[in-house]
């Protein structure tokens, strides 16, 4: 199974709401990460963890904050967005050393 | 730190040619090298990968790509496109966690 897994596909939001976006993967992995990705570019790293600590934050804004409750989850809480962060937020996996990422379907974001 | 470049925004091509994807790649370290497949609305998908060993790689779905480690390439290759192929495709270097990704190439397939 190389399944990762993100909730929800679409969120529509307004700059003061607070929402959080999941992903989940049980493949066994111990690294997962964000992206951003806007309409015709390529992803942007975001965060990465591994064994659940953080370990790359990419100098991202403090009003997405993620957090990692467990090998299996990863969350994106949003508050106080702006317009110019609606996107496609991608989640993956990996093993923690690199190799192969697996990435999700994907939420679209739309900021209001 | 790893960058990419594709060299190609977009690849036209009729059904049933070849297709050639170029990707050059920057390093001062070993990488991981990658082909990920973007459908409309989709995640990325992988193609392939080059980790170690042999340096030509192949996908199930009759691509190949081939390490060029002098050449610091990484060019994906199909000999025979199908309009499903139509698609963006994005080349990736990877060192421990930190991937890196080119801007993209669409590829166009048209009958």
């Amino acid at each position: 199974d190389t399944e990762v897994t993100q909730t929800p596909k679409h969120l529509v939001m307004g700059m003061t709401n607070k929402k959080s976006l999941k992903c989940e993967q049980h493949m066994g992995h111990r690294a997962m990460y964000w992206y951003k990705q806007k309409a015709k570019k390529p992803p942007e790293l975001m965060f990465v963890y591994s064994y659940e600590k953080l370990s790359i934050n990419e100098s991202v804004p403090s009003r997405f904050s993620p957090e990692c409750p467990n090998s299996s989850l990863l969350n994106l809480h949003l508050h106080a967005l702006q317009p110019e962060d609606s996107a496609l937020y991608l989640c993956a996996s990996s093993q923690p050393r690199g190799d192969t990422q697996y990435f999700g379907p994907g939420t679209r974001l739309t900021v209001l | 730190a790893q960058s990419v470049t594709q060299l190609d925004s977009q690849v036209p091509v009729f059904e049933e040619a070849p297709v050639e994807l170029r990707c050059n790649y920057s390093s001062s370290v070993s990488v991981y090298l990658f082909w990920y497949v973007q459908y409309p609305n989709q995640g990325l998908q992988l193609l392939l990968k080059y980790l170690s060993g042999s340096t030509l790689v192949e996908s199930i779905n009759g691509f190949e790509a081939e390490f060029n480690k002098s050449q610091t390439s990484f060019h994906l290759r199909k000999p025979s496109v199908h309009i499903s192929d139509t698609a963006e495709y994005f080349c990736a270097v990877s060192y421990i966690n930190d991937m890196r990704f080119g801007a993209g190439t669409r590829l166009t397939v048209k009958p």
